[in-house]
């Protein structure tokens, strides 16, 4: 089984530009998850998607943005990039939706930098 | 915030020695999980401890939780240079929150 496949691996844009990243989770997976990881602030939680529902919203500015498709594969947008933004942008899938057992996978993740 | 906080932020042992992080975090919880990350890679998940367990053991790996002082340990046993990685707890209620990690550096 493919494990979870985020596209692009690194990613450079300037101050004002927008972004998309996209994240293909594990084959029969229907939650993916969007982390932000910065040095300072470690993994902080954007948002989650269940069959194509936007099911938690982390506490992050109105820019960032995401959905999901039919098929789970999901897609997140950043727009009017800030400095701030630079970051490792994970993303992780899971089967169900709830938290009894479950646990994540992760893809390699996504390098943005924002010149 | 219910992030967990790992401590310390970092450790360097020797090779062969264990290895022990804490993990503190805030409100109730359902389980609490354990993750590895090598440098700029995703997270690899290691453990679950159900918020009704007290130890739970994996390979070289032993993971406690204290409910009554929200509280978690992971010990790494006979470490290994291969084991140099960032270690994170995350803590699930609605959603899986992360601490910031302890980066563990092995010497060989």
């Amino acid at each position: 089984k493919a494990g979870v496949t985020q596209t692009p691996r690194y990613l450079i844009k300037t101050r004002g530009q927008q972004v998309t990243l996209s994240c293909s989770p594990i084959s029969g997976h229907r939650s993916v998850s969007w982390y932000q990881q910065t040095p300072g602030q470690g993994l902080q939680f954007l948002f989650e998607y269940f069959s194509e529902t936007q099911r938690n919203k982390g506490n992050f500015p109105g820019r960032f943005s995401g959905r999901q498709f039919s098929n789970s594969r999901s897609e997140m947008n950043v727009s009017t990039l800030e400095l701030g933004d630079s970051a490792l942008y994970l993303c992780a899938s899971r089967s169900g939706p709830g938290w009894a057992n479950e646990k994540l996978f992760f893809g390699s993740g996504t390098q943005l930098s924002v010149l | 915030s219910q992030q967990g906080e790992e401590d310390p932020q970092a450790l360097s042992i020797q090779e062969g020695e264990n290895a022990t992080m804490n993990c503190s975090y805030k409100t109730s919880i359902n389980n609490l999980q354990w993750y590895r990350q090598n440098s700029g890679r995703g997270l690899v998940h290691l453990i679950l401890i159900r918020s009704n367990e007290r130890e739970k053991h994996s390979g070289r790996l032993r993971v406690t939780l204290d409910t009554s002082k929200k509280s978690s340990s992971l010990l790494i046993t006979a470490s290994r240079a291969a084991d140099t990685a960032s270690y994170f707890c995350a803590t699930s209620d609605n959603n899986l929150f992360f601490g910031t990690g302890t980066r563990l550096t092995v010497i060989p």
